[in-house]
């Protein structure tokens, strides 16, 4: 995988429901995954940033996994709320020769809490 | 303060205009970061600094310009652009080029006609 593919690209769900969804990121040259929380008109915020495979981390009612050595992250959104409405971008940053590289991002998915 | 904040807001140039972006914080954050991004697209890299150095330019056009006049400003200077430059400019800025989360503005969205 060349590029961060987020899957879907977009979902709908109930308040109250549950909900997951992916990104998929070159795994060589590993360095970090970010996850971005972007509502409209405001800045994309960090949700967690993420290095060691296996990790898991959690903010709230979100948390999300990281497999680095296939390369994928899954974001969790518990009871989700209409306050969760955004796109939620992930990002991938690499190694080069000098240190790590800028974020690649994926298309985000945007997500509609519907009440 | 954990605002990064970017000045103009909205900007419409022509394709002759010289014009300027600017981006600031006051985190003590040591590298810097401009994003282009079209719409439906995710946001792309154009330049990193890190401790006021050009670290990264990712093959960005010379029409843009990008300066960093100190650790709290980032600017972007903008010439002869094309109308397939309209697009949403996002600063952004994290403590160094490490595991750090990037804390973004809210964006220069230019139209150049």
């Amino acid at each position: 995988i060349l590029n961060v593919e987020q899957s879907p690209q977009s979902l709908h769900v109930q308040e109250g429901d549950s909900t997951n969804f992916t990104c998929s990121f070159p795994s060589s040259n590993f360095y970090a995954l970010h996850w971005y929380r972007w509502e409209t008109a405001k800045s994309p915020e960090a949700l967690f940033v993420m290095t060691l495979n296996g990790d898991e981390k959690k903010k709230g009612r979100i948390s999300a996994t990281l497999n680095t050595k296939e390369g994928y992250s899954y974001l969790y959104i518990k009871g989700s709320q209409p306050e969760d409405s955004a796109t939620y971008l992930c990002a991938s940053r690499s190694h080069s020769g000098g240190g790590a590289d800028g974020l690649t991002f994926g298309k985000g998915t945007h997500l509609i809490i519907q009440p | 303060d954990t605002e990064v904040t970017q000045t103009p807001k909205h900007l419409v140039m022509g394709m002759t205009n010289k014009k300027s972006l600017k981006c600031e914080q006051h985190m003590g954050h040591r590298a810097m970061y401009w994003y282009k991004q079209k719409a439906k697209k995710p946001p792309e890299l154009m330049f990193v600094y890190s401790y006021e150095k050009l670290s990264i330019n990712e093959s960005v056009p010379s029409r843009f310009s990008p300066e960093c006049p100190n650790s709290s400003l980032l600017n972007l200077h903008l010439h002869a652009l094309q109308p397939e430059d309209s697009a949403l400019y996002l600063c952004a800025s994290s403590q160094g080029l490490s595991n750090t989360e990037a804390f973004f503005g809210q964006g220069t969205r230019l139209t150049v006609v």
